[in-house]
Formats: structure tokens, C-alpha cells, sequence
């Protein structure tokens, strides 16, 4: 069975640092992996997808098939990025981890 | 593009009624949409596949004949809460993708449901 997981339920970092949200995946045939966002009472939107390979807000996120990872990435955390953060993993029937709630303090 | 709405955004019920809730993507067609539930400070919990003009699949531990999907047209699924009670006070979220097998979700703004 496919299975996402997403080790750190909350991540504490202060303005300015780097930030990596760890996602990882179990299952067979081409993974289809995506991050999405959800700002406090807001809907959860997309941020980044794989086959994408670009940068939204700074974030950027790359498939490692070695190492079965997804992980999300910035150099330089903001304020406006605390919210919490889901990794998918998108075949026809979709698979969450269970989130990390990212908080930055200024 | 790619917005999917829900109505209602809250309600609020008695034990034993029933409640509906609408999933629409607006500027797109979806032929496949899905539904969850939503725990405070929890992950997404996928309910069910909700397919237009076919039965909807329900993942295991979800009652089917508690939890409703209609997915009548390429636009609109439904979800009906039948004979609600206080544990199914939670928060459903539907989702759309414009690519029904694969890639990535649209996210409706959630229905926050109380049951008294």
C-alpha cells in the first residue's frame, strides 16, 4: 500500500533560517508528489508539484527516487510561511501525510 | 482557474436529520472528485471517491449508507450526512482534480458541520 509520511508534526524556526519539511513515500510504479499549503482558516492550496521543478514562494521541492523523498525546502523563512503544510501522494487514489504545522517567529 | 466551491460553509443540525453538502468546480469539468474529513490539527482523512455517473468508492470504515456521494454531473457532487449525529460533527473538505486520474487537488473552502 502507498504511504506518505511526514516525520515532524511541527517545525519551529525563526525568521530568516532555512527550513526543510521532510516528506517521505512508500510505494511502487512513478510516484506523482505534491505540496500543498494551508494558511489559518484558509482552504488548502497547492504549492509545488514534481514534475514542475520550479520555486513558489521561495519554496522549492525535489524528488529524490534513492532516497524515496520529497522534501520541501526554503533558504530563508518568512513570518507569512507559518501555516501547515501537507505532502501528497497523488496516484488515483490520493495519500496525505499527516502534516507538519511550520511556525516562524520573528 | 481550477476553483472548486462548497455550500454550505457551516451548519448546524439536530441529532437525527440529515444534511447536504455541494461540491461544485466552477470553471472546470471533474469527473472524479473526493471527500474528507477533517479533525482539528489532523491531516485529511479521505472518505470516499466520488465519480460522475457511477457509484462512489468508500474508503474502508467509512459508512456508505451514513455518508451519501452523489456525482451527477461533471460539476456538482454531493455528499448527505443521513441521520447525524454529534460524531459526525466535523469538518468535510471536497476536492476536484481537472485531470481525473491524476494530478493535483482543488480544495473546497471546507463545510464545518455541528451536530446537536
Amino acid at each position: 500500500a502507498q504511504r506518505v509520511t511526514q516525520p515532524e508534526k511541527l517545525l519551529s524556526v525563526f525568521k530568516g533560517a532555512p527550513v526543510e519539511l521532510k516528506c517521505n513515500y512508500s510505494y511502487s510504479g512513478s510516484p506523482e508528489l505534491f505540496w500543498y499549503v494551508q494558511y489559518s482558516r484558509q482552504r488548502l492550496q497547492l504549492l509545488l508539484r514534481h514534475i514542475s521543478r520550479e520555486s513558489i514562494k521561495g519554496f522549492t521541492a525535489d524528488l529524490n527516487k534513492g532516497e524515496t523523498s520529497f522534501h520541501l525546502k526554503k533558504p530563508f523563512a518568512q513570518e507569512e510561511d507559518s501555516a501547515m503544510y501537507y505532502c501528497e501522494g497523488g496516484s488515483y487514489i490520493p495519500t496525505f501525510g499527516r502534516g507538519t504545522s511550520l511556525i516562524v517567529h520573528p | 482557474g481550477a476553483v472548486v466551491s462548497q455550500h454550505p460553509s457551516w451548519v448546524i443540525c439536530k441529532s437525527g436529520t440529515s444534511v447536504k453538502i455541494e461540491c461544485r468546480s466552477l470553471d472546470f469539468q471533474a469527473t472524479t472528485m473526493f471527500w474528507y474529513r477533517q479533525f482539528p490539527k489532523q491531516s485529511l482523512m479521505l472518505m470516499a471517491t466520488s465519480n460522475e455517473g457511477s457509484k462512489a468508492t468508500y474508503e474502508q470504515g467509512v459508512e456508505k449508507d451514513k455518508f451519501l456521494i452523489n456525482h451527477a454531473s461533471l460539476t456538482l457532487s454531493t455528499l448527505t450526512v443521513t441521520s447525524a449525529h454529534p460524531e459526525d460533527s466535523s469538518f468535510y473538505i471536497c476536492s476536484a482534480r481537472t485531470d481525473g486520474s491524476s494530478g493535483p487537488q482543488y480544495f473546497g473552502p471546507g463545510t464545518r458541520l455541528l451536530v446537536l
